[in-house]
């Protein structure tokens, strides 16, 4: 079965540091992986995806994520934080079989940035 | 093209009422999805669908009923309302690529 590690539900940056937050995933079939943000009140964006392609993808707002098979990670990551990051992240592993089509998200990384 | 809607945006029901959370869509997906949201918690599948008239539970279906009678709607019925119902419910949907497109949720408080 399909599972997302969200590791740390909270990460604090100063504004123009470097931003990181890490995902690994279980899955029983090659994935498709996914970052989603969200900001308060609202619902869930697609920041980037992975399909097989490219192992480094790039996504919405400066953030980019990496692929890496051997380590079951897919970490995103952006050089300079800015306030306007401060959200909640989620990142999603793709179903396969049976649960085609479905996504198994992670518990969220909150985002704060500091001045 | 409004993507996905959901109403009301915001519900206070009381204990053992029933009410039905609205979800449409107007991009022509097959499957469609609700979750419930609480905090620390991530997201949670409550039921999905991969067609009109085809439904299937998620991981928290107890005290939630769905019908899909056409390709853009997807109801979300709860009956007997319990506090633990109390969440941020979201509708999403998808075609063939798997990225899920989310609605803007219903906050649902039960008192």
């Amino acid at each position: 079965a399909q599972s997302v590690t969200q590791l740390g539900s909270h990460v604090s940056v100063s504004e123009g540091a470097l931003v990181l937050l890490r995902c690994n995933y279980s899955s029983s079939v090659p994935p498709y992986l996914f970052w989603y943000v969200q900001y308060p009140n609202q619902g869930l964006q697609l920041l980037l995806k992975y399909t097989s392609a490219a192992t480094l993808v790039k996504g919405i707002n400066g953030f980019e994520a990496e692929f890496k098979k051997s380590e079951t990670s897919f970490h995103l990551t952006k050089p300079s934080a800015h306030m306007s990051d401060a959200a909640e992240y989620f990142c999603a592993v793709s179903g396969g079989g049976s649960t085609l089509g479905r996504l198994y998200f992670g518990r969220g990384t909150q985002l704060t940035v500091w001045p | 093209n409004a993507g996905v809607t959901q109403t009301p945006k915001f519900h206070i029901l009381k204990i053992g009422q029933s009410m039905t959370l609205q979800c449409t869509q107007d991009m022509n997906h097959n499957y469609m999805y609700w979750y419930r949201q609480d905090p620390g918690m991530g997201l949670k599948l409550i039921y999905y669908s991969v067609g009109a008239g085809i439904t299937d539970k998620g991981e928290v279906p107890n005290g939630y009923n769905v019908s899909r009678s056409t390709t853009e709607d997807f109801p979300l019925r709860l009956e007997l309302a319990a506090p633990s119902q109390t969440s941020v419910y979201f509708c999403a949907s998808n075609k063939d690529s798997y990225e899920q497109y989310f609605g803007p949720g219903t906050r649902l408080t039960v008192t």
